[in-house]
C-alpha cells in the first residue's frame, strides 16, 4: 500500500500568514492527489483535485503543487475560517489512503 | 446537489454484526461510484470500501476484507456497509461519500454524508 506522510502535524499561525502543508507519498501517484479540509464534527470537504485544480467554490487563496512523491499545499493569507485539518490522499490505485492530517491552530 | 444520509450506527459488542445504510437524495445515484469512508473519534480518515455504479467493481481495505461486504441497491437509492466479526478498532463514525473524480484505477469524493457513528464495546 502507499503511505502518505504529511508534515506537521500540528501548525500555529495568525490570521494573514502564508502556510505551506506538505505529504510525501511513499510510491510515484504521479498528480493523483487530493487536498481535504475538515471542521471538528463535520464531515471533509474536498479542496483540490488532480494535485493542483481547485474544487468549484474554493476560493483562490488555496493552491496545490507537486507530482510524482512531493507535494504541498499552500494558503496564501490565512483567514479565520482557514483554522481546521487537512488530509492529502492519493487515488492512483486501490487501497486510497489519507495522510495523517495537519492541523491547522492559532497561533 | 445530491445528498447522502446515512444510518444504521450504534453500539455493538465485539464479534457483532451492523449494517450500514446511505440514502442518496437522487435517483441519479444509480450512476455514481461510491465510497465508505471512516473515522476513529480523535483520529484521521481511513478509506474503507468503494463499489461502482452498477455493484460490479468492489475493493476494500485490507483492515476489513473478509469481515465488511459493500453492496446498493440503485432502486432503492441506497449504498449499504454490511460489517461482521466487529472489533474495538472498528470503531468510528463512518461516511458514505460520492466519487467525483477519477484517475481511472480509483477516485476520490466529493460529496459526503453527515456519518452514522458506530461503537464496538462489551
Amino acid at each position: 500500500d502507499i503511505q502518505m506522510t504529511q508534515s506537521p502535524s500540528t501548525l500555529s499561525a495568525s490570521v494573514g500568514d502564508r502556510v505551506i502543508i506538505t505529504c510525501r507519498a511513499s510510491q510515484n501517484i504521479d498528480n493523483w492527489l487530493a487536498w481535504y479540509q475538515q471542521k471538528p464534527g463535520k464531515a471533509p470537504k474536498v479542496l483540490i483535485q488532480k494535485a493542483s485544480v481547485l474544487e468549484g467554490g474554493v476560493p483562490s487563496r488555496y493552491s496545490g503543487s507537486g507530482s510524482g512523491t512531493e507535494f504541498t499545499l499552500t494558503i496564501s493569507s490565512l483567514q479565520p475560517d482557514d483554522f481546521a485539518t487537512y488530509y492529502c490522499q492519493h487515488y492512483v490505485r486501490y487501497p486510497i489512503t489519507f495522510g495523517r492530517g495537519t492541523r491547522l491552530e492559532i497561533k | 446537489e445530491v445528498q447522502l444520509l446515512e444510518s444504521g450506527g450504534g453500539l455493538v459488542q465485539p464479534g457483532g454484526s451492523l449494517r450500514l445504510s446511505c440514502v442518496a437524495s437522487e435517483s441519479t445515484f444509480s450512476n455514481y461510484v461510491m465510497h465508505w469512508v471512516r473515522q476513529a473519534p480523535g483520529k484521521g480518515l481511513e478509506w474503507v470500501s468503494v463499489v461502482n455504479a452498477i455493484g460490479a467493481g468492489i475493493s476494500y481495505a485490507d483492515s476489513v476484507k473478509g469481515r465488511f461486504t459493500i453492496s446498493r441497491d440503485n432502486s432503492k437509492n441506497t449504498l449499504y456497509l454490511q460489517m461482521n466479526s466487529l472489533r474495538g478498532e472498528d470503531t468510528a463514525t463512518y461516511f458514505c461519500a460520492k466519487e467525483g473524480f477519477s484517475s481511472g484505477r480509483a477516485g476520490g469524493v466529493h460529496i459526503w454524508g453527515e456519518g452514522t457513528l458506530v461503537t464496538v464495546s462489551s
